[in-house]
């Protein structure tokens, strides 16, 4: 099993849509969870961190947590072409080590 | 304020040869950790260095590896003796503390013939 595993992809959403994007991880010491964007060529850049049961919500973005089913999700609602990227989901330890799931390819059409 | 950055942004080299792979992170970020991603898959952990020290290697494949940060800001990723499958995109992060958001560099792409 690996240690963090995403939703297999690709996903594919009509422009406007709600995408749902979905991580599940092993390891139940981890501390501190996120979400990153990456375009094509491009270096990982933070979407949402989440480091407590619940919701919590940044404009179009909202991340929850599950600490007791070991889940992690993102929600991206509106969705824009522009959101078309890989989205990585990342789990970390209690000294910041950040375990990466192998990313869901989501493409927004027009 | 600047970013991360790392140099070289890409690196071609033939099977056999040393490279070394520079990050300066952001500045007065103590934590600093460098990973390897290959195609169609997320970033791998090498290295966590907290200050000049080496924190947690675990993640280095083997002792072709070494990585440094002698001054506790720049850091060198030393590879010996590169194989085919050191290709990859090493990327470099910084924290200003350790389970804070680690911004990561633009990374180096680098090829072994």
């Amino acid at each position: 099993q690996k240690e963090v595993e995403q939703n297999s992809g690709p996903l594919s959403v009509p422009e406007g849509a709600i995408a749902s994007l979905n991580c599940t991880y092993s390891d139940r010491g981890s501390q501190s969870f996120f979400w990153y964007r990456q375009y094509s060529g491009k270096s990982p850049e933070l979407i949402m961190s989440i480091y407590s049961n619940g919701d919590k919500e940044d404009g179009r973005f909202t991340a929850q947590l599950n600490k007791a089913s070991q889940y992690v999700s993102l929600l991206i609602r509106d969705s824009q072409p522009s959101d078309s990227a890989t989205y990585l989901c990342a789990v970390g330890t209690s000294y910041g080590k950040l375990t990466f799931g192998q990313g869901t390819i989501l493409t927004v059409h027009p | 304020g600047a970013g991360v950055s790392q140099t070289p942004s890409n690196k071609v080299t033939e099977k056999g040869k040393y490279v070394e792979l520079r990050c300066d992170p952001i500045s007065g970020h103590t934590a600093l950790y460098w990973y390897r991603q290959s195609l169609g898959q997320g970033p791998e952990f090498l290295i966590y260095f907290q200050g000049t020290g080496a924190a947690d290697d675990s993640g280095l494949p083997n002792d072709r590896f070494f990585a440094v940060r002698p001054e506790g800001s720049v850091s060198t990723l030393k590879i010996q003796r590169t194989e085919r499958g050191d290709s990859a995109v090493y990327l470099c992060a910084s924290s200003p503390g350790t389970i804070d958001t680690q911004y990561f560099g633009p990374g180096t792409r680098l090829t072994v013939l």
